[in-house]
């Protein structure tokens, strides 16, 4: 079947440590996207790529890191200095860049920090 | 900068009753896309509207987008169980993906 996979779950992290959370798909989609999701807000998007090797920031970019060096692969990396961590983060992929095609979303990844 | 207001933030109705969603853009959209969260889960996408005062539906759902292209709003007629869940709307302006906060819908006991 095809899909996204997101990977962990669940994950906890202590202050001041980095965390890289997995986005795999198997679409054969050119564009992924990372949002993050707040208890009563819509998603914000932290970053998007539209091809291999190129990502763009979006609108809360700053503690967050992505490389893409595989079309499959969009990992995030949420860096100590993210002040607020904690949150449900949403990796998502459509098949034409950025601007007219639905996006197929991963089932998410709650990070929690202690 | 640019907004997509959603309203309202929940809506609490009897099963069989009828539930409304609303957005409502500062700027003219290209197109709005509607999505639905189950509880725990990850957003689905429903449907994309593109042209000035198309409706489109969906069994119960009623989809709307307004002449103007600014407005957008999602029906459901006789909510189920397998309704409850946040509904988002999403509008395209140029390149960017503006989303809603999202109206949660509620089933009373």
């Amino acid at each position: 079947d095809g899909g996204i996979t997101q990977s962990p779950k669940y994950l906890f992290r202590k202050e001041g440590q980095n965390v890289t959370l997995s986005c795999e798909q198997n679409l054969n989609h050119d564009a992924m996207y990372w949002y993050r999701q707040d208890p009563g807000q819509g998603l914000r998007l932290i970053y998007y790529s539209q091809i291999v090797n190129d990502f763009q920031k979006g609108d809360i970019a700053e503690g967050y890191s992505v490389s893409r060096e595989k079309k499959e692969s969009f990992p995030l990396t949420v860096t100590s200095a993210q002040k607020n961590p904690t949150a449900f983060y949403l990796c998502a992929s459509s098949t034409v860049p950025a601007n007219t095609g639905e996006l197929f979303f991963g089932e998410g990844s709650r990070l929690t920090v202690l | 900068g640019q907004q997509v207001m959603q309203i309202p933030q929940y809506q609490h109705v009897q099963e069989g009753e009828d539930f409304t969603t609303y957005c409502n853009s500062s700027t003219t959209l290209s197109n709005i896309q509607w999505y639905k969260q189950r509880p725990g889960g990850h957003p689905v996408f429903l449907i994309q509207l593109v042209k000035s005062g198309e409706v489109k539906k969906q069994k119960r759902l009623t989809f709307q987008f307004g002449e103007a292209k600014k407005n957008s709003s999602l029906h459901i007629t006789a909510t189920q169980t397998t309704d409850v869940g946040t509904y988002f709307c999403a509008g395209r302006d140029n390149y960017q993906l503006i989303w809603g906060a999202g109206t949660k819908l509620i089933i009373k006991p």
